[in-house]
């Protein structure tokens, strides 16, 4: 079974604060994605990466950085945290084609 | 602007009942259609993917159809169960990209009362 794991699932920060939230997959797949998923929203992407070294920039970058260090790690950056950031983030990984995306549980993360 | 849109927003049913849950989107070129399940504060989980011109799914009780014509799907929920409270993610992939890209509806919140 396919398998996505988030850490940590729950964040809390204040403005300005520094976070990293990291996502492991063991479907030895290339592709792998960060969303952030808002009521009234679907899932936006916010970066994507195609392997190790590889960032490639989503739909809502701004405030975002990436990091993909392995094929199985890919981190999510926000250096400078801010209230519009509270949300619940998403990381998936799929195959090249983009078809079968597997979704890790989520991080609910706060920033007061 | 919005390229997966569902409707309703929200829906309460009495359990045992069935309902219908709609998705239109406006994805050029798509690919395959696929309906998500997701409870309150968790991940995504796949009920069924609609890959061709009228197809139709079936799994348990969860049931889709695709209209590529139309861009138009449907899930239905038969004999509804307390459980499937949640709420039912609509996604569209776009083939025309390298990366397939995943296009999001809002998502249906369903509420099953007894």
């Amino acid at each position: 079974e396919a398998a996505v794991t988030q850490s940590p699932r729950n964040k809390v920060t204040v403005t300005g604060g520094n976070v990293t939230l990291s996502c492991r997959q063991t479907n030895s797949h290339n592709y792998m994605y960060w969303y952030r998923q808002d009521t009234g929203h679907g899932l936006r992407l916010i970066h994507y990466s195609y392997g190790a070294g590889n960032l490639q920039i989503g739909d809502v970058p701004d405030g975002y950085k990436a990091t993909r260090t392995t094929q199985e790690d890919f981190f999510l950056l926000l250096e400078l945290a801010s209230p519009s950031q509270t949300s619940l983030y998403f990381c998936a990984s799929s195959d090249p084609g983009g078809v079968e995306q597997y979704f890790g549980p989520g991080t609910r993360l706060t920033v007061l | 602007k919005t390229q997966v849109e569902q409707s309703p927003q929200s829906l309460v049913v009495r359990q045992g009942e069935n309902c219908v849950l709609q998705c239109n989107y406006s994805v050029t070129p798509d690919n395959h259609l696929r309906w998500f399940k997701q409870d309150t504060g968790k991940g995504l989980v796949s009920l069924t993917v609609l890959v061709h011109e009228n197809d139709k799914t079936s799994n348990g009780r969860y049931s889709a159809t695709l209209d590529k014509d139309a861009k138009h799907s449907t899930l239905h929920i038969t004999a509804t169960l307390l459980d499937d409270t949640a709420t039912y993610i609509c996604v569209v992939v776009d083939r025309g990209s390298a990366l397939g890209r995943l296009h999001f509806g809002a998502g249906t919140q369903l509420i099953v009362i007894p």
